[in-house]
């Protein structure tokens, strides 16, 4: 059980077009969803958290007009790079947890989805 | 804030040996959750180990245990028998037990298994 599914797995786009990626929980409601970027060899880093019909609240540095996120149900939330640029390259993961009271909200991870902008 | 921080960038060890990733971190909370995640070549975040701050007891899955040492604020990965599949970066995280739960990882340890 907890699977998180994204796709595209990987997206090449030209410079100036806006991409989507969706993340979608497949066998739970996810009350809570994570988008995370990742550069070659680095760590995961946090970009925005969303909550299923709320706005997302992003974190510092984050340009929230350049990234996009839309959590319209309780299954799926979608990113969209926004005017993209080489710059915006990179590897971008979504997670998501339920909300359990007093407990852990164990988060579960997408297999990623790569971004190359030409 | 807190903060995790793993010293060691790259890690070798032989296959069927044992190996002890390192991981520390700061943190004002008394109640909290540690993780070790595993990414390998294929980018998959996979989760390895939990602990719950409040158990004294150290966590196992397997080959897999840790030292965690709450004084200390250290957290350390011990893999047993280590095999080829083991090959991936490892990430410690961090995240509060009240409150809004996020993860906070470390920079990784990417470890090596060889023949």
């Amino acid at each position: 059980g907890a699977v998180v599914s994204q796709h595209p797995s990987w997206v090449i786009c030209k410079s100036g077009t806006s991409v989507k990626i969706e993340c979608r929980s497949l066998d739970f409601q996810a009350t809570t969803m994570f988008w995370y970027r990742q550069f070659p060899k680095q760590s995961l880093m946090l970009m925005a958290t969303s909550n299923e019909g709320s706005k997302a609240t992003y974190e510092q540095g984050v340009e929230k007009d350049k990234f996009l996120i839309n959590h319209a149900s309780l299954t799926l939330s979608t990113l969209t790079v926004t005017s993209a640029h080489p710059e915006d390259s990179s590897f971008y993961i979504c997670s998501a947890s339920w909300f359990r009271r007093g407990g852990l909200n164990e988060q579960f991870f997408g297999p990623g989805t790569r971004l190359t902008v030409l | 804030a807190q903060t995790v921080t793993q010293s060691q960038p790259e890690m070798s060890v032989q296959e069927a040996e044992t190996v002890t990733l390192s991981c520390t971190y700061d943190t004002s909370e008394n109640n909290y959750y540690l993780f070790w995640y595993k990414q390998p070549p294929s980018r998959q975040m996979i989760l390895v180990i939990r602990q719950e701050a409040y158990k004294q007891q150290n966590a196992t899955e397997n080959r897999f245990s840790v030292n965690f040492q709450k004084a200390a604020k250290s957290f350390s990965l011990k893999i047993s028998d280590s095999q080829l599949g083991d090959t991936a970066m490892y990430f410690c995280a961090f995240m509060k037990s009240t409150g809004f739960q996020k993860l906070v990882f470390g920079t990784g340890t990417r470890l090596l298994v060889s023949p």
